[in-house]
């Protein structure tokens, strides 16, 4: 069964950076694109960012556009989040989803989250 | 961009029907997916591609996407279920993974 652990959370000054990581077991991780999804504290999902199987493709939510940067190691089972110019807004707990591609596949594997706490 | 508008909150007595629903611009047109997620766990996928369940889920389940809005339903709710309920679509323009806002439910 699939399964991803994600790391790298924790508190954080207004304008500092963090660097989140995913590592990934039970599933074909080079075949799907990596997500990463946020939940603010006493909030809804918010998708963040996405990278391809391949990193031919990458996208980013226009909040974080610019100050986030997302990457994957295919041959490490792994995908980061580098975080950088970090605000209060910011705050949130982490997911890394992994997606199969394929428009009728939901979200099926989650972690437990990482979380990321913007505060002087 | 999509944007998927649901009810903040549900009740409903143990026994009953929970009905959730997911408004969107043509969203009969889109894949409809959606998430469970319990109090101070990470989400977990119900039903994907409006009627597809994940093994290990119960047959109570059903879903209808027609026009603008998709509907998930849950018969014989029980405390267990609990839970808030979050839809999800990818925007047909950006190709980007839309959620809802979330309706929590409670049980009676």
């Amino acid at each position: 069964e699939g399964q991803v652990v994600e790391s790298g959370g924790g508190l954080v000054r207004p304008g500092g950076s963090l660097r989140l990581s995913c590592s990934a077991s039970g599933f074909t991780f080079s075949t799907h694109t990596i997500n990463w999804v946020r939940q603010a504290p006493g909030k809804g999902l918010e998708w963040v960012s996405s990278i391809s199987s391949s990193s031919y493709y990458i996208d980013y939510a226009d909040l974080v556009k610019g100050r986030f940067s997302i990457s994957r190691d295919n041959a490490q089972n792994s995908a980061s989040l580098q975080m950088n110019n970090l605000r209060v807004e910011d705050t949130a707990l982490y997911y890394c989803v992994p997606w199969a591609g394929g428009y009728r596949d939901g979200f099926d594997i989650w972690g437990q989250g990482t979380m990321v706490t913007v505060s002087s | 961009s999509s944007v998927l508008t649901q009810p903040p909150s549900v009740s409903v007595a143990p026994g009953q029907t929970a009905t959730f629903t997911c408004a969107g611009n043509k969203i009969g047109n889109k894949f409809v997916h959606w998430y469970r997620q319990k109090a101070g766990q990470a989400p977990a996928l119900v039903v994907s591609a409006d009627s597809d369940r994940p093994s290990g889920l119960p047959e109570r389940v059903s879903v209808s996407n027609s026009g603008n809005t998709a509907t998930l339903s849950f018969s014989h709710v029980e405390a267990g279920d609990e839970a808030d309920y979050y839809c999800q679509v990818r925007d047909s323009i950006s190709d980007r993974p839309v959620f809802g806002g979330g309706t929590k439910l409670t049980v009676l």
